[in-house]
């Protein structure tokens, strides 16, 4: 079964510094990955996904992520935080077969002003 | 653009009740997914549709159901309710079977029960 793991429940990072969100995946066949943010009381917004191609995915948001197949990690990265970008972090993995998802623990992340 | 809706976005039920939460998916999308989120945790896949097919099953509990009609909506049905079923529910829908299509989530039902 696939698994994602996100290695830091709290991220903390000052206003216009750079941020970086961890994840790392399970090996199944061609990695399906994605970024979603869930805001309080809010659903999840898709941020960006890795299917094939490039290792480094631009999404939403001024957000990006980097697909390293060696180090099965799918990192979201920005260059400068914004206070706006505190929310909870989701990265999750979809199969080419089953359809669902299965979601990290999240990471939530504060910008401090 | 349009996004998934879903209705109620709040609902209490007493132990044992019933409860039906209903997902209107992205017009043009033929796949509905469902979730459910307990308090402090990540979302769990439940069960998904396509083309009003049930496609894959998750962790749903045999008390749940679930169908997708033909206008695409889909309806979870929640049958003997118990205090644990209290969470987020989340629908989901996206365009085409594949696992790499992107799944667009609803703002999801909460659920109560007391």
């Amino acid at each position: 079964a696939q698994s994602v793991a996100q290695p830091e429940d709290q991220v903390n990072v000052a206003e216009g510094n750079p941020l970086t969100v961890k994840c790392t995946y399970s090996v199944s066949g061609n990695p399906y990955l994605f970024w979603y943010v869930q805001y309080p009381n809010r659903g999840l917004q898709f941020l960006l996904k890795y299917i094939t191609g490039d290792n480094l995915v631009k999404g939403s948001y001024g957000f990006e992520a980097e697909f390293n197949k060696s180090q099965t990690s799918f990192h979201l990265k920005k260059p400068s935080a914004l206070v706006s970008d505190s929310a909870l972090y989701f990265c999750a993995q979809g199969s080419g077969s089953a359809r669902q998802l299965t979601f990290g623990s999240g990471t939530q992340l504060t910008v401090l002003p | 653009a349009a996004g998934v809706i879903q209705s109620p976005r709040h609902l209490i039920k007493e132990k044992r009740e019933t409860a039906t939460l209903k997902c209107y998916p992205i017009p043009r999308h033929d796949t509905v997914y469902w979730y459910q989120q307990g308090p402090g945790q990540d979302p769990q896949f439940l069960i998904s549709f396509y083309e009003k097919m049930q496609s894959d099953k998750g962790s749903i509990p045999d008390r749940f159901s679930a169908q997708q009609f033909s206008d695409y909506h889909s309806e979870l049905n929640m049958s003997s309710l118990e205090l644990g079923d209290s969470a987020l529910y989340f629908c989901a829908s996206s365009l085409e079977r594949s696992g790499t299509d992107t799944q667009y989530f609803g703002p999801g039902t909460r659920l109560t029960v007391l």
